[in-house]
């Protein structure tokens, strides 16, 4: 079975703090994508990072940055620097590279960055 | 703008109505996801389509169906409303191999069933 667990459903920061995100992920799957999207207050899902369950790397992109650890089965995404614009839910998926293509969502983490 | 075109944006409707959502894929895209999103609640998986025929089967009720059109454009018909359908729901495409893996959401269609 595939599940994804984001454990944590609500996270307040005062601007300008670090936060970090949990995402730990269940698969049988040998091969997968793990993503994050960002669901601002607008309502729309908006794609940020896709990593390959072959590249272990982490990834960083301005702020933005990823911790994938396959050993933990985690994809932990942090903000450093937080904005009040990066208040959003953040929605952590899996889906397998074969198969249905079926993407699993976890039930997303609410941000509220405070000014 | 994720090129993935929902119609209506809103809906207001009774209990026991019908409704058609309507979905337009991104350019190029063959495959097309469907997505319940209730209150205060994670992304729920419906149903998938790839090229017009269906590949993937969620959580969906007996009282909702989909297709997938040969212009690839979608739709989702929610047939006898009761009022937990209330809900948002997202269409996304991807091109449905094993290429390339994000999918690209539309704006969603906020369904309000009164």
């Amino acid at each position: 079975a595939q599940k994804v667990t984001q454990a944590q459903t609500e996270i307040s920061v005062v601007e300008k703090e670090d936060v970090t995100l949990d995402c730990v992920y269940e698969t049988r799957d040998t091969t997968y994508y793990l993503f994050w999207y960002k669901q601002p207050p607008s309502g729309e899902l908006v794609f940020l990072i896709r990593r390959n369950s072959f590249d272990e790397q982490n990834e960083i992109s301005g702020r933005y940055s990823w911790n994938f650890q396959k050993s933990t089965s985690s994809f932990n995404f942090t903000i450093t620097a937080s904005q009040v614009v990066d208040s959003a839910v953040y929605f952590c998926a899996l889906t397998p590279t074969s198969g249905t293509y079926k993407y699993i969502f976890g039930t997303g983490t609410r941000l509220k960055v405070l000014a | 703008d994720s090129g993935v075109t929902q119609t209506p944006k809103h809906l207001i409707t009774a209990t026991g109505q019908r409704v058609t959502l309507r979905c337009s894929p991104r350019s190029g895209d063959l495959s097309v996801y469907w997505y319940q999103q209730s209150l205060d609640q994670g992304l729920q998986f419906l149903i998938q389509y790839y090229n017009g025929e269906e590949r993937a089967k969620g959580n969906i009720l007996e009282r909702f169906s989909a297709q997938q059109f040969p212009d690839l454009h979608s739709e989702l018909n929610l047939s006898s409303l009761e009022l937990g359908d209330s809900a948002l729901y997202f269409c996304a495409s991807g091109s449905g191999t094993r290429d390339t893996g994000e999918l690209f959401f539309g704006e969603g269609s906020r369904l309000t069933v009164l």
